[in-house]
């Protein structure tokens, strides 16, 4: 168990629709990751949050927006869904590097979303 | 070309045996290698983590870097049924908290059979 807590497990929707991903970092950790995993891209980063504020984009859809509150836990928010959003979505958090040293990267267990 | 080369597998060997799990990559920024072991349906569990060129270990796991040739591996020693898993290699251009995400190769599924 990483300490890295999503929710929900499993998400099933139809194209169109708008859902919300839920991550608690572990305690302690002021940095927040998401990234998306499906079968033909492999893992691929989305955004970075830090204490509140955007840190860093990756391969983010427009359609696709993310947040990350005052208690550190972070939402990504996916509209406008399609077919080919389907996959697994996965946060991951780090510390901060002068109270670890590193800025290794935990992953949680992520939310599989199948959309109809 | 891919920024991170991962030859997806499957890769099977017996009990025992000593295994190689390889990844090129084109970026000479990234500065940070990292091995994740991933489960079915599970998160991404880090292994290894290095920094320099040479060889890190940790146990039955070694992680051997050489920038120069813009080439990683993950050796396995002794390996059991229970290493059976996806193996993703990863890296990154900054630590100390710069803004990074990772870059993933796409995963060699390892399969020890007993």
């Amino acid at each position: 168990d990483s300490g890295v807590t999503q929710t929900p497990k499993h998400l099933i929707t139809a194209t169109g629709q708008r859902v919300t991903l839920r991550c608690s970092p572990r305690s302690g950790d002021l940095s927040v990751y998401w990234y998306q995993q499906s079968l033909d891209q492999g893992l691929q980063f989305l955004i970075q949050y830090y204490n509140g504020e955007e840190r860093a984009k990756g391969n983010i859809l427009e359609r696709f927006s993310a947040q990350q509150f005052p208690d550190l836990h972070s939402e990504l928010n996916l509209s406008s869904l399609e077919l080919g959003d389907s996959a697994l979505y996965f946060c991951a958090s780090s510390a901060p590097p002068v109270t670890s040293g590193t800025d290794e990267q935990f992953f949680g267990p992520g939310t599989r979303l199948t959309v109809l | 070309q891919k920024e991170v080369e991962q030859d997806p597998g499957p890769l099977s060997v017996p009990e025992g045996a000593i295994v190689s799990l390889n990844c090129t990559y084109s970026n000479s920024a990234f500065q940070y290698f990292m091995w994740y072991r991933q489960y079915s349906r599970k998160g991404p569990e880090l292994l290894m983590y290095t920094y320099s060129s040479g060889n890190k270990e940790d146990g039955r796991f070694t992680a051997q870097v050489d920038k120069s040739s813009k080439y990683i591996s993950l050796f396995i020693r002794d390996s059991q049924p229970s290493d059976s898993a996806t193996y993703l290699c990863a890296m990154s251009l900054y630590s100390g908290g710069g803004a990074d995400g990772l870059t993933f190769g796409k995963g060699t599924h390892l399969i020890i059979q007993p």
